[in-house]
């Protein structure tokens, strides 16, 4: 049961213009969301998290919007750059608990 | 200023032998987490330990696998009698506390290959 959900495995972006990467959750009992970002051959890292009393989160060129309602987040990349270019996951989890894993967003940021 | 160290960074057995993945979290960290990437799949959680203690093993299968984050020392993720399916990247991650404001910082992962 994926309670968390990137339906769009791959994502391809020219440098300089917008990233959206989108995630959907199912369980309302989350109350907070990250977003981590992978290189191959290497750990996940932290890129930006996000808590269920906000509904948007900036860092620099990575801004998080989280929908409650429609139980959706997503992570914007503006601009993007090549050095983006990597496997996204998105994360969420329930009063502290472990957190659930999206299934990853390739994007590749064309020079 | 170390950060979650795992080793090996490859491990390759044959199938019925036992594989040992080992974590050593962040310094001042007793939180660790395992998750397994198979191919082509998402982050799946496995086990949550604290010192001594397994809090969430939720995600671990029923069989043939174990945990353990002893008093000294890292974690071990002990897999016994391993398959083909048991091919995946394995991550190890750590927090301070229940992740929170910063979430997890993962290792680079153990490559377990069963032949």
């Amino acid at each position: 049961d994926q309670q968390v959900k990137q339906n769009s495995p791959s994502l391809s972006v020219q440098e300089g213009r917008i990233s959206i990467l989108n995630c959907d959750y199912t369980n309302s009992m989350f109350d907070y969301f990250l977003w981590y970002k992978k290189y191959p051959a290497e750990g996940p890292t932290f890129l930006i998290s996000i808590s269920s009393i906000k509904d948007k989160n900036e860092d620099g060129r990575f801004t998080v919007f989280l929908n409650k309602s429609a139980k959706h987040l997503s992570l914007h990349i503006v601009p993007s750059q090549p050095g983006d270019s990597a496997v996204y996951f998105c994360a969420a989890s329930a009063l502290g608990n472990q957190f659930y894993f999206g299934t990853g967003t390739s994007l590749t940021v064309i020079p | 200023n170390a950060g979650v160290m795992q080793n090996p960074r490859h491990l390759v057995r044959r199938r019925g032998q036992e594989a040992r993945l080992r974590c050593s979290p962040m310094k001042g960290h007793s939180h660790v987490y395992w998750y397994r990437q198979l191919p082509e799949e998402g982050l799946k959680f496995m086990v949550y330990l604290q010192k001594e203690n397994i809090i969430d093993e939720s995600g671990m299968p029923k069989e043939r696998f174990s945990a353990e984050f002893p008093k000294e020392g890292p974690s071990i993720l002990r897999i016994q009698q391993v398959v083909r399916g048991d091919s995946a990247a394995y991550f190890c991650a750590s927090s301070p506390s229940t992740g929170g404001a910063v979430g997890y910082t993962f290792g680079s992962g153990t490559r377990l290959t069963v032949v």
